[in-house]
């Protein structure tokens, strides 16, 4: 299909990991990028990867591309209730547009 | 740095009436880009602009028109309005195209009735 699918709620423990899944449609991506939205906010880019990278590690954040099966994922090590916010998974599809995910919210339980 | 600004944040319209989004940014980026979000959906691209005096469609662009007639502003503007542009719009900017990190408003939220 076209769109760029992801789960559309997650809901952990604080403490634990938290892993946001997510497919893509373009296998000629060059970037791939995670961002956060938090309440009443716009969006902010939390994190990318370039579609060369196997993998891309970011303090808590870990990164891990699936090229083949045009999957990727964030995993949040030690989560917060900070990180609570919702996930949006993006590729690039031409050179002056993003396609988005709908997006993902973690709720982050104390 | 104010970043990219969106006004209204709020806006109820009847059918039929018009209204423009405004939105600046004080970064001096080249790139513009209008999104809306559809509960469940995810931004859909509106238009975008590469440049002052440039604008071009995106994924979803009746019933909307843009203007970029400097580097700092990029409206939106929506003519005869619909129930079906009930949304959450977005604009963003960014220094480059896609593969450049790009900054968001707060967004409107937009309800017709």
């Amino acid at each position: 299909g076209e769109d760029v699918e992801q789960s559309l709620f997650l809901s952990v423990r604080e403490g634990d990991s938290s892993v946001i899944n997510c497919t893509y449609t373009d296998s000629s991506s060059t970037y791939l990028y995670w961002y956060k939205q938090e309440p009443g906010a716009g969006l902010q880019l939390l994190t990318y990867i370039f579609s060369n990278m196997d993998m891309k590690q970011d303090q808590r954040l870990t990164v891990l591309l699936n090229k083949k099966d045009k999957h990727l994922s964030l995993r949040i090590a030690d989560t917060q209730t900070g990180d609570s916010a919702i996930y949006f998974c993006a590729e690039v599809y031409n050179n002056n547009d993003m396609r988005f995910g709908a997006g993902t919210r973690l709720t982050v339980k104390p | 740095n104010a970043g990219v600004t969106q006004t209204p944040k709020f806006r109820i319209l009847k059918i039929g009436q018009s209204m423009t989004l405004q939105c600046t940014q004080d970064m001096n980026h080249n790139y513009m880009y209008w999104y809306r979000q559809d509960p469940g959906m995810g931004l859909k691209l509106i238009y975008y602009s590469v440049g002052a005096g440039i604008t071009d469609k995106g994924e979803v662009p009746n019933g909307y028109n843009v203007s970029r007639s400097t580097t700092e502003d990029f409206p939106l503007r929506l003519e005869l309005a619909a129930p079906s542009q009930t949304s959450v719009y977005f604009c963003a900017s960014s220094w480059q195209g896609a593969g450049t990190e790009a900054f968001f408003g707060q967004g409107t939220r937009l309800t017709v009735v």
